[in-house]
């Protein structure tokens, strides 16, 4: 099984500014297989990125995606008060097949 | 678009078996793709429990295998999750979700199902 790790845990930055978030792989992982997904509180994940960098349907151009390999980095160009929330990274394996990192909570500083 | 509404009971005793229906609307059951269930226990991450095609194959999760069965209706256009033997640590909010490209693209409200005598 493939494990993923989101760093950092949490993420404090103000409106405006870029954040950065991580996630990395215990294994290499098809850059056709790493997802990520926005979920705020008492609502279901949203699907952000998918294909390590092909934004979903309605996502605003502000968040970007990249990586390969083991590494994987999503980014939010200029934060806005709707991005802060929790985020997840997931990959797409053989059993199980879907696997998701712990998280990164992004909150205002 | 899909739509997708999770239901079924909000409480379980333990030992006992939780039943959750998926119901889809937007578009057919029977589009080809696969359809996945996801929990998050409370304050925790997220975890796929498995998925079922319209033909009726099925993956689970290894670590729920023993105790998961995911059905289709075809008829009624929704999908259907079973876990039986559950304690507290099943308890969670549960998910259905439509599966995309690798991905999990639409995701249902979601529902809180406990675990408790």
């Amino acid at each position: 099984e493939i494990v993923l790790t989101q760093s950092p845990g949490t993420l404090s930055l103000s409106p405006g500014e870029r954040a950065t978030l991580s996630c990395r792989a215990s294994q290499s992982v098809s850059s056709n297989y790493l997802a990520w997904y926005q979920q705020k509180p008492g609502q279901a994940p949203r699907l952000l990125i998918f294909g390590t960098s092909s934004r979903a349907t309605g996502i605003p151009d502000r968040f970007s995606a990249s990586g390969s390999g083991t590494d994987f980095t999503l980014t939010i160009s200029r934060l806005e008060p709707e991005d802060f929330a929790l985020y997840y990274c997931q990959q797409y394996g053989n059993s199980p097949m879907y696997t998701f990192g712990q998280g990164t909570r992004l909150e205002i500083k | 678009q899909f739509q997708l509404k999770e239901s079924g009971p909000g409480l379980v005793k333990p030992s006992g078996t939780l039943s959750l229906t998926c119901a889809v609307s937007g578009g057919s059951i029977s589009s080809g793709n696969w359809w996945s269930w996801v929990r998050q226990p409370p304050g925790k991450g997220l975890e796929w429990i498995g998925e079922i095609q319209h033909s009726g194959s099925t993956n689970y999760n290894p670590s729920l295998k023993s105790r998961v069965t995911i059905s289709v209706d075809k008829s009624k256009n929704q999908f259907s999750l079973t876990l039986t033997s559950v304690t507290a640590a099943d308890t969670a909010v549960y998910y259905c979700a439509h599966n995309g490209r690798w991905c999990l693209e639409y995701w249902g409200q979601g529902s809180l199902v406990a675990v408790s005598s």
